[in-house]
C-alpha cells in the first residue's frame, strides 16, 4: 500500500522567521514528488515538481529537497509571511502519473 | 483564463437522497480526477476520466458512486443513495494531457450528508 506521511501535523511560527515541513513517502516505483499549497475552502495548488533525479527545487521563498535513496523529502519556508497561512500537501505519484498519492498535509499558521 | 470551476460548492443532502456534483475543466483540457477529502485526510484518488471514456475508477466505490465525462459539457461526479459517510469534500482536477502534465485543482464541493 503506498503511502505518504507528513511531519508535524501542524506548526505555528511568527512571521519573518522559516521552517521546514518533512514528507516520508513509501510509493515505488516512484515517478515524481509535488508540494502543494491548500488554503481553507480552496483546492490543492501546486508549488514544486520534481522527478526522482532532482535534489532540489525552488519557487521564490519556497524550496523543496528530495533523497530518493531515503524516499524523504522536505519543503523550507523562508522569511515567512501571513499568506503562508495553508496546509502543505506531499503528494507522489506513480510512473503512470495520474494517480497521485497524498500526504495528509501539514497545517501552518504564520503569526503576527 | 478561467481555471478549473467546480459546483455547487456546498451540497447538502439528507440520507437516501442523489448527489451531482459538476466539474468544467481548464478550457483545452480533456483529461479530469476526482478525489475526495475527509476531514483530518489527504485527497484520494476516485476516477480519471478523458473525454466519454472513465481510464480508470479504482478508487471508486463500485455501489452507488459514478462519473462521467461527456463530449459537451461538465464532468458528473453521481452519488445515489447518500450516506452520512460520503460527507466530505470532493476535488476535481484537469490536466492538457496524462502523464507529467500539472495536474490543476478546482475548489471542491463540500457535500454535507444529514
Amino acid at each position: 500500500k503506498n503511502q505518504v506521511e507528513q511531519s508535524p501535523q501542524s506548526l505555528i511560527i511568527l512571521e519573518g522567521k522559516n521552517c521546514t515541513l518533512q514528507c516520508n513517502y513509501t510509493v515505488s516505483p516512484f515517478s515524481n514528488l509535488r508540494w502543494y499549497k491548500q488554503d481553507t475552502g480552496r483546492g490543492p495548488v501546486s508549488l514544486t515538481i520534481m522527478t526522482f533525479s532532482e535534489n532540489t527545487k525552488s519557487n521564490g521563498r519556497y524550496t523543496a529537497t528530495l533523497d530518493a535513496d531515503t524516499k524523504q523529502s522536505s519543503l523550507h519556508i523562508t522569511a515567512s509571511q501571513l499568506s503562508d497561512s495553508a496546509s502543505y500537501i506531499c503528494v507522489v505519484s506513480d510512473p503512470n502519473d495520474y494517480k497521485l498519492s497524498f500526504g495528509a498535509g501539514t497545517t501552518v499558521t504564520v503569526r503576527a | 483564463n478561467a481555471g478549473v470551476m467546480q459546483n455547487p460548492r456546498h451540497l447538502v443532502r439528507r440520507r437516501g437522497q442523489e448527489a451531482r456534483l459538476r466539474c468544467s475543466p481548464v478550457k483545452g483540457h480533456s483529461h479530469v480526477y476526482w478525489y475526495r477529502q475527509l476531514p483530518e485526510e489527504g485527497l484520494k484518488f476516485m476516477v480519471y476520466l478523458q473525454k466519454e471514456n472513465i481510464i480508470d475508477e479504482s478508487g471508486m466505490p463500485k455501489e452507488r458512486f459514478s462519473a462521467e465525462f461527456p463530449k459537451e459539457g461538465p464532468s458528473i461526479l453521481r452519488i445515489q443513495q447518500v450516506v452520512r459517510g460520503d460527507s466530505a469534500a470532493y476535488f476535481c482536477a484537469s490536466s492538457e494531457n496524462r502523464g507529467l502534465d500539472e495536474q490543476y485543482f478546482g475548489p471542491g464541493t463540500r457535500l454535507t450528508v444529514t
